[in-house]
């Protein structure tokens, strides 16, 4: 099973919108409406921010939305701001080789 | 306050074995199914191992199928990896990870993290 397919970086200015791209298969992505997005800072915890491809967890700001089409899933970021800037990572429910895929991770710059 | 918090990371040979554990505070194990992810340096997420709230399941990724195993101390609340026949692929910051009651796919807590080198 390989990895979803994540840009590698993406950079906005503060205020702006950004939107991270998840593309996998029919085995994952296309698949299901199971996918999550994870955003990491380095050397602390990642944290759910998104999962069932639309759904945001308690506490977690609303600036942050998801959404799917076909086998491409995506995550947009409104009103960029620099605490936003980190890695972010798409996962999915997998009927092939492995249950859970992950993408190969998308690093946000705040400009 | 929902914690996870992951040790026995360290330096070891190749073919050689470590013990990870993840302390749970805030939740108690036996409710919940867990999972471990690593990240190899450089690298993006890899699902690794889960377990059933109940310990009965475990499921593995054919990468260390057969070398690792997922195990967990109800009495201390705590999850642990064993990992055995170590390569040098394996050098990696595993994370444990909570599964959400919704779906074993919902990752909706995890640790920091501990880092596994395998070097000779």
């Amino acid at each position: 099973q390989s990895a979803l397919t994540q840009p590698a970086s993406v950079s906005g200015s503060p205020g702006q919108s950004i939107t991270i791209s998840c593309t996998g298969t029919t085995s994952d992505v296309g698949g299901y409406n199971y996918v999550s997005w994870y955003q990491h800072h380095p050397g602390k915890a990642p944290k759910l921010i998104i999962y069932d491809v639309t759904n945001r967890p308690s506490g977690v700001s609303n600036r942050f939305s998801g959404s799917k089409s076909g086998s491409t899933a995506s995550l947009t970021i409104s009103g960029l701001q620099a605490e936003d800037e980190a890695d972010y990572y798409c996962s999915s429910y997998a009927s092939i080789s492995t249950p859970y895929v992950f993408g190969t991770g998308t690093k946000v710059t705040v400009l | 306050q929902v914690q996870l918090v992951e040790s026995g990371g360290g330096v070891v040979q190749p073919g050689r074995s470590l013990r990870l554990s993840c302390a749970a505070y805030g939740f108690t194990l036996s409710n919940y199914p867990m999972h471990w992810v690593r990240q190899a340096p450089g690298k993006g997420l890899e699902w690794v191992a889960d377990i059933s709230h109940d310990g009965l399941n475990q499921y593995y990724a054919d990468s260390v199928q057969g070398r690792f195993t997922i195990s967990r101390d109800i009495s201390k609340n705590t999850l642990h990896l064993q990992m055995n026949s170590l390569r040098t692929e394996d050098t990696a910051v595993y994370y444990c990870a909570r599964a959400n009651p919704s779906g074993w796919h919902i990752f909706d807590f995890w640790g920091q993290g501990t880092l596994v080198t395998v070097s000779s």
